[in-house]
């Protein structure tokens, strides 16, 4: 199984602080890296799919970038409602495979 | 708009199975795949095996021997199994909508499962 590491559980941010969120596979993944976001009480909102591809309706101060087995979500400028818990996927082999998650708080 | 209703029990006693129709609107089950996943405090977010558009099924090996996902084309409707529930199996489940790829960007409202007597 590919393991998929996120290297912060957490961290603390201020509002408009520019934020990298880590992700590191155990193995090449090919850009087949999906990122999401999941607020309490909520299924996962995907935000980005081929590591770089933003969804539709999804703010474009958030983007991905990396490849081979590291990649990386950035959010530029961040607001009161990206304060939220962040996880990557791969999907370049079964079992898919998600991060243990990265959780945002307000300092 | 593409939608996934998910009805199961919330409750479920040790040993026992557990079953969650999810039932979809907006697409069709002939075109795209349905996976399901599950989240715990304790082990996040796990996939737990998918039903292809053409009905063949893929379970991670770790759910294999008491998984089952089938599906009826005609009701829009997904159902899974699982057999022989632990207290470690308390987690929140959830049905989604394969993409072009194996990402999801249509989610069920999950189900909150406690095992427990």
């Amino acid at each position: 199984d590919i393991q998929m590491t996120q290297s912060s559980s957490s961290f603390s941010v201020s509002l408009g602080d520019r934020v990298t969120i880590t992700c590191k596979a155990s193995e090449d993944i090919y850009n087949r890296l999906a990122w999401y976001q999941q607020k309490p009480g909520n299924a996962p909102r995907l935000l980005i799919s081929g590591a770089t591809s933003l969804e539709t309706g999804v703010p474009s101060r958030f983007s991905g970038s990396g490849s081979g087995k590291d990649y990386t979500l950035s959010i530029t400028s961040l607001q009161t409602e990206d304060v939220a818990t962040y996880y990557c996927q791969q999907y370049w082999s079964t079992p898919l495979t998600f991060g243990a998650g990265t959780k945002l708080e307000l300092k | 708009q593409v939608q996934l209703k998910q009805s199961g029990p919330g409750l479920v006693q040790p040993s026992q199975s557990l079953s969650i129709t999810c039932t979809v609107s907006g697409f069709s089950l002939t075109s795209y795949g349905v996976h399901w996943v599950r989240q715990s405090p304790g082990k996040g977010l796990e996939w737990l095996g998918v039903i292809w558009s053409g009905g063949s099924t893929d379970y991670n090996a770790a759910f294999i021997s008491r998984l089952s996902i089938s599906k009826d084309n005609s009701k829009s409707q997904v159902f899974f199994k699982m057999n022989s529930l632990q207290a470690d199996d308390t987690a929140i489940y959830y049905c989604a909508r394969n993409y072009y790829g194996n990402w999801f960007a249509y989610w069920g409202q999950g189900t909150l499962v406690t095992v427990s007597a």
